[in-house]
């Protein structure tokens, strides 16, 4: 069965301080697509990031990064620097049969409070 | 683009009443998908469209959902007797066919059944 987990329920940092969220993934297929979204209290799932699972490189963007282990089943996302507006709830996603219909399996999501 | 966008944002309806939620998606985009989201839960797959075929439904969506995409343009998804247990964010999700797989999500319909 494929399953994302996000073990943080919610973390709070100050201002300017880095934070890590973590997101572990179970799944059989050998061809995967990982993502992570960004729900803002609007409501509106944002999309920050897509790997696939042959290409394991760290990627960086501004103050966003994420680190992807295989190994691990891992795809842990950090902010360095956070700020009031990355308050929200983020989450994790699992494609499914090698991203072939787009159709993503959720965790249950971090909710960051980042407090000024 | 205009962006995925969702009708009506909140909806409170009683038990026993049929709803109906619209989206309208990303005008170029094949691909249409409908997730409830709980409160502290992430989205949850209901079904999803390839032009006006339903590919595939979940096992949560119930008889008593129906979702439809005439012309391969908007959908609508109707709960008919509605349940208290039918409280939930509808989200819809638009997509192509090809490419990064991005799913363009509308702001949902916020559905709440007394």
């Amino acid at each position: 069965a494929q399953k994302v987990t996000q073990a943080q329920t919610e973390i709070s940092v100050v201002e300017k301080e880095d934070v890590t969220l973590d997101c572990v993934y179970e799944t059989r297929d050998t061809t995967y697509y990982l993502f992570w979204y960004k729900q803002p209290p609007s409501g509106e799932l944002v999309f920050l990031i897509r790997r696939n699972s042959f290409d394991e490189q760290n990627e960086i963007s501004g103050r966003y990064s994420w680190n992807f282990q295989k190994s691990t089943s891992s795809f842990n996302f950090t902010i360095t620097a956070s700020q009031v507006v990355d308050s929200a709830v983020y989450f994790c996603a699992l494609s499914e049969r090698g991203g072939a219909t787009n159709k993503l399996i959720f965790g249950t999501g971090t909710l960051l409070a980042v407090q000024p | 683009d205009t962006g995925v966008s969702q009708d009506p944002r909140h909806k409170i309806t009683k038990r026993g009443q049929n709803v109906t939620f619209r989206c309208d998606p990303i005008s170029e985009h094949n691909r249409l998908y409908w997730y409830r989201q709980t409160l502290g839960q992430g989205p949850e797959f209901l079904t999803y469209f390839q032009n006006e075929a339903q590919l595939e439904k979940s096992r949560l969506l119930s008889d008593r959902f129906s979702a439809e995409r005439p012309k391969g343009s908007f959908s609508t998804l109707e709960i008919q007797r509605t349940e208290q247990g039918d409280s939930a964010m509808y989200l819809c999700a638009s997509s192509r066919l090809t490419g990064t797989g991005e799913l363009f999500f509308g702001e949902g319909s916020r559905l709440t059944v007394l």
